[in-house]
């Protein structure tokens, strides 16, 4: 089955600076990749996702890129926020219709 | 979005009772809902997939005699744990996709936190 790898486990930055969040993947044949916000005590909520036929996707300061070929996928997160701070979680998929498999999440503190 | 409402969101038992957690599409129909466990600061744990008209799907290792799961309609999905232990006490959620959209998007309910006395 899938295994996603997700690096780093917690991730300190100063408001205004940059944010990268790594995963990677093991099953060539997955094509979805969600990326998920999970604040404390709430439901995870979705935040960007790409499929396999773009390397990259722009939402306002979010950006996520893929490298199909090393099995790899990224989120960018540019001018942090305070209210940025989270836990994020990846996930691959081979479809959009099966289970995804979730990576172990990093908790982003974004200092004033 | 699509909604995905789930109740109880907290629910305190004592050991040895069993509890039942409801998952709800409000706003479309979801043929398979998936039923996910969260232990404090980790990551969400697949536990079964719930099949409409048919039995649930479980992931290796979680018991389907101790985590009931019954889909009886388009838009419910139960969970029961039974004879509820302490080690049982996690958050559990749910989470759907809206099939008509045709897009991989998992929508996830509010949870529920359950803790076993």
């Amino acid at each position: 089955g899938e295994n996603v790898e997700q690096h780093p486990s917690t991730l300190s930055v100063q408001e205004g600076d940059s944010a990268v969040i790594k995963c990677t993947y093991s099953d060539s044949a997955s094509n979805y990749f969600p990326w998920y916000k999970q604040e404390l005590g709430k439901r995870p909520q979705l935040i960007i996702d790409i499929r396999s036929n773009v390397g990259e996707k722009k939402d306002q300061r979010i950006a996520v890129t893929l490298n199909k070929t090393a099995k790899h996928f990224s989120l960018h997160i540019t001018e942090t926020q305070p209210e940025d701070s989270a836990v994020y979680f990846c996930a691959a998929s081979d479809s959009g219709y099966s289970t995804l498999t979730f990576g172990k999440g990093t908790m982003l503190l974004v200092s004033p | 979005g699509a909604v995905v409402s789930q109740h109880p969101s907290w629910v305190i038992c004592k050991s040895g009772t069993s509890v039942k957690i409801e998952c709800r599409s409000l706003d479309f129909q979801a043929t398979t809902m998936f039923w996910y466990r969260q232990f404090p600061k980790q990551s969400l744990m697949l536990m079964a997939t719930s099949n409409e008209g048919s039995k649930a799907t479980y992931e290796q290792g979680v018991e389907k005699d101790k985590f009931l799961i019954n889909h009886a309609s388009l838009t419910l999905s139960t969970l029961t744990v039974t004879s509820a232990h302490p080690e049982d006490s996690s958050f559990y959620i749910c989470s759907a996709r809206d099939s008509g959209r045709g897009t991989g998007e998992l929508f996830f309910g509010e949870g529920s936190r359950l803790t076993v006395l």
